[in-house]
């Protein structure tokens, strides 16, 4: 079946780092694919996502590009805030399901020092 | 606020009662979500509503757990016999069903403690 898989945290940076968050994935057809942030004590916001191959998506400096080649989809950063720590999850849906039902990698923590 | 709510936001149970969760939708999404989320884990799928029609359940519920959307508005997710097993944060997301906008919006989730 379907599975997404991501990098292992926590991930700990200092301010203004690059950061790079790997994620994976494992679908039939052609999936869609998002990336997902969990502040503290907040429920999921969507934070970027793409729907076909080679797309980019991007949101508040953060990227993502769909890399079906590779199956691919990570997310990455120029330059990380402290407002960054969080909880970042990858996730897909689509590709032989039209439900629209999301599949989630386990998720990564991000801790931003300054 | 015109975004999902959820209520309660935490309950704590004792092994063996039953419980029931809300999840108010944003009004004009006709897709509705559940989904189970434990500690340090992702979310993980468990039914699904396109209005009132429960589309899709996963393996993962169990015959103690039953959901119903009955005028394709709120969702009700009822526990049977809670285990300790069954602590986790339940999520409710809605979307819509258009093929270019279906973006799901999450609730703030129920957190259960079953002791």
């Amino acid at each position: 079946g379907n599975s997404v898989t991501q990098m292992e945290g926590p991930v700990t940076l200092s301010e203004e780092a690059f950061l790079t968050i790997n994620c994976t994935y494992t679908a039939t057809g052609y999936p869609s694919l998002f990336w997902y942030v969990q502040y503290p004590g907040e429920g999921l916001q969507l934070l970027l996502k793409a729907t076909k191959a080679d797309d980019k998506g991007s949101n508040k400096g953060f990227e993502a590009t769909y890399r079906k080649e590779t199956t691919s989809f990570h997310l990455e950063k120029g330059s990380v805030q402290v407002s960054d720590s969080a909880v970042y999850f990858c996730a897909l849906s689509g590709g032989s399901s039209n439900t629209g039902k999301l599949i989630f990698g386990q998720g990564t923590t991000l801790q931003v020092k300054p | 606020d015109t975004g999902v709510s959820q209520n309660p936001r935490h309950k704590i149970t004792k092994r063996g009662q039953n419980v029931t969760f809300r999840c108010d939708p944003i009004s004009e999404h006709n897709r509705l979500y559940w989904y189970r989320q434990t500690l340090g884990q992702g979310p993980e799928f468990l039914t699904y509503f396109q209005n009132e029609a429960q589309l899709e359940k996963s393996r993962l519920l169990s015959d103690r757990f039953s959901a119903e959307r009955p005028k394709g508005s709120f969702s009700t997710l009822e526990i049977q016999r809670t285990e300790q097993g069954d602590s986790a944060m339940y999520l409710c997301a809605s979307s819509l069903a258009l093929p270019r906008d279906n973006e799901q919006f999450f609730g703030p989730g129920t957190r259960l403690t079953v002791l």
